[in-house]
């Protein structure tokens, strides 16, 4: 079955900028979205259609889809970005799929 | 604002049944297709249904197919989740979720979620 690929963590200093990766061959042809993640709480849509950013969602987070590699930037992190980013995306049948998840670490 | 709250969550034996209820406002739900999503605790996000605005078009992750039936009512303003033949492996959070792009086709995004409801399914 098709799969999106993430790292499952990454860190990165108050301040830096982060990139998270997801990565799978439908990507070339299909958006990916992407969603934080706090612990105990429900998800949030910060990126959608590869680049655009939802009323509310800080100017620091951006999105890029280049071949099959979709890219979320967090510029200037802070250290309430700490939490688990997903992106989703649709298969060449149009059926969902999440990536695996990237905890993100903010120190 | 966009309201979704789920319910019918609880402990099943394996090879039960049961349905979950997502009681939907905020939004013209006629207008949008909706999801259904699962988060084993400390696990990651697994698409699990979608169905389009008009309940005309239903889609199933593979896990998914031949046992859980997704369902709209449009006058009730209510999405369903009919679960059968449930498994362990099925235990989770089912998150109710709306998509994003008006009058789609098929999924577009997930733009709002539910807080979610708990299906445990044990002996």
């Amino acid at each position: 079955s098709y799969e999106l690929t993430q790292p499952p963590s990454a860190s990165v200093s108050p301040g830096q900028t982060a990139r998270i990766t997801c990565s799978g061959d439908a990507l070339a042809k299909k958006y990916a979205h992407w969603y934080q993640q706090k612990s105990g709480q429900a998800p949030v849509l910060v990126i959608y259609a590869d680049n655009k950013r939802p009323s509310g969602i800080p100017e620091r987070f951006s999105g890029s889809n280049s071949g099959t590699t979709a890219t979320l930037i967090i510029s200037g992190a802070q250290v309430e970005d700490e939490a688990a980013y997903y992106c989703f995306s649709k298969d060449n049948s149009d059926l969902g799929v999440f990536g695996g998840g990237t905890r993100l670490t903010v120190l | 604002q966009v309201q979704l709250v789920e319910s019918g969550g609880g402990v099943v034996q394996p090879g039960g049944s049961l349905r979950l209820s997502c009681a939907a406002s905020g939004f013209k739900f006629t207008d949008y297709g909706m999801h259904w999503v699962r988060q084993v605790p400390g696990k990651g996000l697994e698409w699990v249904a979608f169905i389009r605005y008009d309940g005309n078009n239903k889609y199933y992750a593979d896990s998914a197919k031949g046992r859980f039936s997704i369902s709209r009512d449009n006058f009730k303003i209510t999405l369903y989740l009919q679960m059968d033949n449930l498994r362990v492996g099925d235990t989770a959070v089912y998150y109710c979720a709306k998509d994003g792009v008006v009058g789609g086709y098929g999924l577009g995004n997930i733009d709002y979620w539910g807080q979610g409801v708990l299906v445990t399914v044990s002996s």
